[in-house]
């Protein structure tokens, strides 16, 4: 069973665009949702995380939109750039703390010069 | 700080060959994960161990597969006898306790023939 669903599995955005990427969740025991960016040859990388007591966190460029009686966040890339061209993992875990993470299938992002 | 350490990069060798990957956890944090990186099933977490204690084992995929953490500063995920499926991206990650973020380290790319 799939319990974090993340779409779409890849995205092609012109430079200064806006990316977005969205998760779906299934257990309402996740309390942590954190956004992994990671480049070929790399290990994940956390890039932003939300609580869901919160329905927004911004940070930079970057966005996490929260709706919790949705079970749905997504992640928002604002003037895209080509460095930001990188795989994108959504992830969830359980409330409790040093459990390990659940993560969505990753989405392919290109940025286009 | 030197983050999360593994070994080798790339392992190449042939079915029914035992193969040993090595991780450093970053000094001072507590928790150690396993995870496995394929293109069919992304990012599955496979063991957690808190306190060099085994906490959460359910995702390792079958009794080839044994994880050990002898100290704070080392662990180990061995595959005995390896098969080809189990050709993959294999990450060590680690988190300090208390904290939320998880490190990952740069992966061991392991290839069975």
């Amino acid at each position: 069973q799939q319990q974090v669903k993340q779409s779409p599995q890849s995205l092609i955005v012109q430079k200064g665009g806006i990316s977005i990427i969205n998760c779906a969740y299934e257990n309402t025991a996740f309390d942590y949702f954190p956004w992994y960016q990671q480049f070929p040859g790399k290990g994940p990388a956390l890039l932003i995380a939300i609580r869901p007591d919160v329905s927004e966190k911004k940070e930079g460029r970057f966005t996490i939109s929260f709706n919790k009686s949705a079970k749905q966040f997504s992640l928002h890339i604002m003037d895209s750039q080509p460095g930001d061209s990188a795989t994108y993992f959504c992830a969830a875990r359980i409330r409790g703390g040093a459990d390990g993470l659940t993560f969505g299938k990753g989405t392919h992002l290109i940025i286009q010069p | 700080d030197a983050g999360v350490i593994q070994s080798p990069r790339h392992e190449v060798t042939e079915m029914g060959q035992e193969v040993t990957l090595r991780c450093k956890p970053i000094s001072g944090h507590n928790s150690l994960f396993w995870y496995r990186q394929t293109m069919m099933r992304g990012l599955e977490l496979l063991i957690y161990f808190n306190n060099n204690v085994p906490i959460d084992d359910s995702g390792m995929p079958e009794d080839r597969f044994s994880a050990k953490m002898p100290n704070a500063s080392f662990s180990t995920l061995k595959i005995q006898p390896s098969e080809p499926r189990d050709s993959a991206v294999y990450f060590c990650a680690s988190i300090r306790g208390g904290a939320d973020t998880q490190y990952f380290g740069p992966g061991t790319r392991l290839t069975v023939l």
